[in-house]
């Protein structure tokens, strides 16, 4: 089973401060990689897959990039609505798994 | 709209069974893979398992395999997850998810509590 280790485990920030969220797999994934944010009391939200794709409706301001073991969530000047929990989760088989998130607050 | 809708929250005692259902609209139910993901009080995300409702193949977690049953009643676009004989560790938010690889769309979520 591929374990998805995420770091920081929580980033404290500014508005307007810049993001980097790490995800790293135990063994590669190639780019089957996909980012959620998840705010209090709501749904996990889709907003990067295939590493590096932006799902539909998400602001530029949120990108990914990596493949294989190692990948970043990059916020490129948070906004007051993104503090919140990001999740990776990749894809192996027939076996998905989630990281166990980074807590994004404000500081 | 693409859409799942979750059954309402649930409380159940030790050993009572529970179906929650997740009925999509605004897409071919049948067409793409619904799954499971389970949220703990207070913890991360887990993947419970998947199932495709235009033949009902359906795949688990190990975390999971014998614990739930998951299925689809395709006439009706409705995914199902049950329970034979609750825990008070299943107490957790359920949610479906619309599953290609990754999940593009999920229902708000079905709470469900487990307690004598």
């Amino acid at each position: 089973e591929i374990v998805l280790t995420q770091s920081p485990a929580t980033l404290s920030l500014s508005p307007g401060e810049r993001a980097t969220l790490s995800c790293r797999a135990s063994q590669s994934v190639s780019s089957y990689l996909a980012w959620y944010q998840q705010k209090p009391g709501q749904a996990p939200r889709l907003l990067i897959y295939d590493a590096s794709n932006r799902a539909t409706g998400i602001p530029a301001r949120f990108s990914g990039s990596g493949s294989g073991t190692d990948f970043t969530l990059t916020i490129s000047s948070l906004e007051p609505e993104d503090f919140a929990v990001y999740y990776c989760q990749q894809r192996s088989n027939w076996l998905f798994t989630f990281g166990p998130g980074t807590k994004v607050d404000i500081k | 709209e693409v859409q799942l809708v979750q059954s309402g929250a649930e409380v159940k005692k030790p050993g009572e069974s529970l179906k929650i259902s997740c009925k999509g609209s605004g897409y071919s139910f049948t067409s793409y893979w619904i799954g499971w993901v389970r949220q703990m009080p207070g913890k991360g995300l887990e993947w419970m398992g998947i199932i495709y409702p235009g033949d009902s193949d359906t795949r688990y977690s190990p975390s999971f395999q014998g614990q739930v049953t998951i299925s689809a009643d395709k006439s009706i676009s409705t995914a199902y997850l049950q329970w034979s004989s609750l825990k008070a560790s299943d107490t957790a938010m359920y949610y479906c998810v619309r599953h290609k690889y990754y999940m593009d769309v999920w229902g708000k979520g079905t709470t469900v509590t487990v307690s004598s």
